[in-house]
């Protein structure tokens, strides 16, 4: 699997959108970017994940560059609940793609 | 409501002492996944397992043992020969192996 780079933290006004970040210059082309978070001692919580196109659900947009070396994945209008560590992974789906890679991530701290 | 359990949330135990965490879920996901997370660290593969019946150690499966009896529960074993139990252990399910995988709440052990 590709590694990701991302921020070590970024700040957010409450209400505004969190624009995070990723890096991922190696990614191959069957590679899905897929994006997490994870609330101070809770489970990684599953936001969204792309190959080519932008996504969009009721949690977070993706948008992916036309060279799929990076990402930014944006919280609309941030809340304090949002604080949290956001991961970046890249991630086959072929054999051996099983495991999550999670690097370091960004912490998102939303401030009132 | 559907989704995946993990019980305890927290769990001690005396050195030396087996220990079986639970994780059970409802999804019907055929995929099933434990990680271990130390401190300021990314999730690390235990095991995992792809279907009923079977099972594959993933990155760091010494000291631990898992079963999967029955599609909706894998639970894990950490044994006396795993040097470094105390760590926080979260398990995960997909669909199917290569797809999105969600993760449950997370058991804390503590070894005293």
């Amino acid at each position: 699997d590709a590694k990701t780079t991302q921020p070590t933290s970024m700040d957010c006004a409450e209400g505004r959108a969190a624009n995070l970040p990723c890096n991922h210059s190696t990614i191959s082309g069957n590679e899905y970017v897929y994006w997490y978070r994870q609330i101070h001692s809770q489970g990684p919580q599953y936001i969204i994940h792309g190959l080519k196109n932008n996504e969009t659900n009721e949690m977070a947009s993706l948008i992916i560059t036309e060279d799929r070396k990076s990402s930014t994945l944006i919280l609309p209008h941030a809340t304090l609940r949002d604080t949290a560590v956001y991961y970046c992974i890249v991630r086959g789906t072929q054999g051996g793609s099983e495991k999550l890679v999670f690097g370091k991530g960004t912490k998102l701290t939303v401030n009132p | 409501d559907g989704g995946i359990t993990q019980s305890p949330k927290y769990l001690f135990r005396k050195e030396g002492q087996n220990v079986t965490l639970s994780c059970e879920q409802n999804l019907n996901h055929d995929a099933m996944y434990w990680y271990r997370q130390d401190p300021g660290q990314g999730l690390r593969l235990i095991y995992y397992s792809q279907i009923v019946n079977d099972f594959q150690k993933g990155d760091i499966a010494e000291g631990y043992s898992v079963s999967r009896e029955k599609k909706e529960s894998f639970p894990l074993t950490v044994t006396s020969a795993q040097k470094n139990p105390t760590a926080f252990y979260l398990c995960a399910s997909s669909s199917r192996p290569a797809d999105t995988q969600y993760f449950g709440p997370g058991t804390r052990l503590t070894v005293l």
